[in-house]
């Protein structure tokens, strides 16, 4: 079965300092990957999504980064923080393929504040 | 351009209650799909239901049923005799080939049980 895992789980980081989240997925090959932020109270957001290894599509032009390094690896990196930074980082999958009937499955995500 | 409206921001229910999540969703696809996620307060999106546009007919899950009806645009979601572990945010989403198979969420619906 697939599992998708993400760290840090918590984080609290000052403005200004560089950022750099990490989620892999076990149990399939190729996937689609999805980086979404979830402001507190609000919905999610698209950030970055990602149909193979260097490829990147970004959603909002802001101060982060994403990055695939490896097939079921995927990382959020930022230079530096802003506050508006904070929030509820979720990645997420999917079969491969650009197709829009397949489930995204999502990580347990990870909390960031920055102060 | 897609969009998911969840007009109950909270609802709040005593136990053994019954209670629908409304969802109106918008698109000019003709073939798209529509998926519920839980959210509990751990942070983690569970995934509960899709459902493709062709499919119409109602789906039970145990306590959980689900009505599409897609001349009004529609997919609420019915919890019957609810109870406290049901509290959470529920999110509704929406997929088609237009947007690139990108989901559409929207904002969600906190949901309180009380013992």
């Amino acid at each position: 079965s697939q599992t998708i895992h993400q760290w840090p789980a918590t984080l609290v980081q000052p403005v200004g300092s560089p950022l750099s989240l990490e989620c892999t997925v076990e149990g399939t090959s190729n996937p689609n990957l999805y980086w979404y932020r979830q402001a507190a109270g609000r919905g999610l957001q698209l950030l970055f999504y990602s149909v193979g290894i260097g490829q990147i599509s970004s959603e909002v032009p802001q101060n982060l980064s994403a990055s695939r390094p490896q097939d079921r690896q995927f990382i959020l990196s930022s230079k530096k923080l802003l506050l508006s930074d904070s929030g509820f980082y979720l990645c997420a999958w999917s079969s491969p393929g650009l197709t829009y009937q397949e489930t995204q499955y999502f990580g347990p995500g990870t909390r960031l504040l920055v102060l | 351009a897609q969009k998911v409206t969840q007009a109950q921001t909270e609802i709040s229910v005593v136990e053994k209650e019954d209670v629908t999540l409304d969802c109106v969703y918008e698109t000019r696809d003709t073939t798209y799909y529509l998926f519920w996620y839980k959210q509990p307060p751990s942070g983690e999106l569970v995934f509960l239901i899709r459902r493709n546009s062709f499919d119409e007919q109602n789906e039970i899950s145990g306590r959980y049923s689900w009505n599409f009806q897609k001349s009004t645009s529609s997919f609420n979601f019915t919890i019957t005799a609810s109870q406290v572990v049901d509290s959470a945010v529920y999110f509704c989403a929406l997929r088609g080939p237009t947007n690139a198979g990108k989901s559409t969420f929207g904002d969600g619906t906190t949901l309180t049980v009380k013992p």
